[in-house]
């Protein structure tokens, strides 16, 4: 299947703001979804999508959607060093029975202070 | 209170061994997954089961077997061990709209 695209690596400061981007492969996708994988744990669900939003807002986290270009962003707001870890976003693919989530590589985010 | 537990955590074997790997949620989900993870932390589906029925198998070698008993439990057999597969495997489980994935800890097996 086509790769979910995103890019491998991002470092901010503490307190900024940090903006992971991700291009999915499925315009009729009907949810996309962002998880944090901690080192050596699982993936936590952090927030999700329905493909007829644009924006999402949860706290310090703001989902963006941009259907047109098949473009999702999660922007974190005031980072802190315990946001360091590996986000993954994914789209939904419906398979026969039931459907498959398909991930993207990982962006790996390092909160320096 | 684990919600998606797997056992064992670690599992070193030597290549053509058998081995499995356990899973066990207590979310009450009706479907349950096994993805692998490697090195690179790319993460593929590998089955998905609802109420104990095979429903996603995306192109595993048949030496990967899973197998659910019940719908709490999906458990992954693997026979004939090779370096390839060494991998982090995580069990997940889902239910409901919008279908949100439970992760486990995850079992990483080394193949020597």
């Amino acid at each position: 299947g086509e790769d979910v695209e995103q890019s491998l690596f991002l470092s901010v400061r503490e307190g900024d703001s940090s903006v992971i981007n991700c291009t999915y492969t499925d315009s009729s996708s009907t949810y996309l979804y962002w998880y944090k994988q901690e080192p050596g744990a699982g993936l936590q669900l952090l927030t999700y999508i329905f493909s007829n939003m644009d924006m999402k807002q949860d706290q310090r986290l703001t989902v963006l959607l941009n259907k047109k270009d098949k473009h999702l962003s999660l922007r974190i707001a005031d980072t802190q060093t315990g946001d360091s870890a590996i986000y993954f976003c994914a789209e939904i693919l419906p398979r026969l029975s039931g459907y498959a989530l398909n991930f993207g590589k990982g962006t790996s985010l390092l909160v320096t202070p | 209170d684990t919600a998606v537990s797997q056992t064992p955590k670690y599992l070193v074997t030597q290549m053509g061994n058998d081995k499995s790997i356990k899973c066990e949620q207590n979310l009450g989900h009706d479907t349950m997954y096994w993805y692998k993870q490697d090195s690179k932390k790319f993460l593929k589906i590998m089955f998905s089961y609802n109420n104990k029925e095979l429903i996603i198998n995306e192109t595993v070698p048949n030496r990967f077997s899973p197998k659910s008993p019940d719908k709490a439990h999906l458990n992954l057999h693997i026979n004939s061990l090779e370096l390839g597969d060494s991998a982090v495997y995580f069990c997940a489980s889902s239910q409901g709209v919008p279908p949100r994935e439970f992760f486990g800890p995850g079992t990483r097996l080394t193949v020597l």
